[in-house]
């Protein structure tokens, strides 16, 4: 069974950063493409970025709104995914979801990120 | 305003059959990418309904079909239940902007 599970949410002042990690089981994580997404409150789904697996170049694709602020890395020794973020805006605060992908993503249950002074 | 267009809300009578459609142009379903579509409860993480525009993963009962013809698909809900009572996101691939978009939602509400 596949399992998702996002960590290293939180309260952040604006400006601040803040690391969150999706450890994966119930899948052969090194094989596949993983992204985030996030939802503010209240709002729709929002992807903000994916990586490829090592095997088909494990370089990286960002939404607009959060490039250059948001880098997504991941260890497949330990079968984690991160997402590094820096400059965190008001905007920013949203339940931050772990998806796997393929042709029929799998989504984590999420983790709260509040930027707020 | 979202990539995908969605009507935001839609209802119906226990036992009827409701579609929600979604409307994308020439860089997202017009460019061959397939859609996808989610259902969020309140309150929990969104779940895969639909995946390569009209199949169900194991587990979805088949009261829940797509399709998809040029830039628009549809998500039908057949013999409508109370737990069916959601929001509805459509999702797919783009050329031009961010590797995935979204419909920005649809709400149902069961009557």
């Amino acid at each position: 069974e596949v399992q998702l599970v996002e960590s290293g949410g939180g309260l952040v002042k604006p400006g601040g950063s803040l690391r969150l990690s999706c450890a994966a089981s119930g899948f052969t994580f090194s094989s596949v493409w993983m992204s985030w997404g996030r939802q503010g409150p209240g709002k729709g789904l929002e992807w903000v970025g994916r990586i490829k697996s090592k095997t088909d170049g494990g370089t990286t694709d960002y939404a607009a709104p959060v490039k250059g602020r948001f880098t997504i890395l991941r260890d497949d020794s330990k079968n984690t995914l991160y997402l590094q973020m820096s400059g965190l805006r008001i905007e920013d605060t949203a339940v931050y979801y772990c998806i796997k992908g393929g042709a029929a993503p799998h989504w984590g249950q999420g983790t709260l990120v509040t930027v707020s002074s | 305003q979202s990539v995908l267009t969605q009507p935001p809300s839609v209802s119906g009578a226990p036992g009827e059959r409701v579609t929600i459609s979604c409307t994308g142009g020439s860089s997202n379903l017009g460019a061959g990418y397939d859609v996808r579509w989610y259902q969020q409860l309140p309150g929990t993480a969104p779940k895969l309904l639909i995946y390569g525009n009209s199949n169900r993963p194991s587990g979805v009962p088949d009261r829940f079909s797509g399709s998809k013809s040029g830039t628009s698909a549809s998500l039908a809900i057949t013999g409508l239940q109370a737990e069916d009572e959601a929001d509805y996101y459509c999702q797919s691939d783009d050329n031009n902007l961010s590797v995935w978009v979204f419909g920005g939602g649809t709400k149902l509400t069961v009557l």
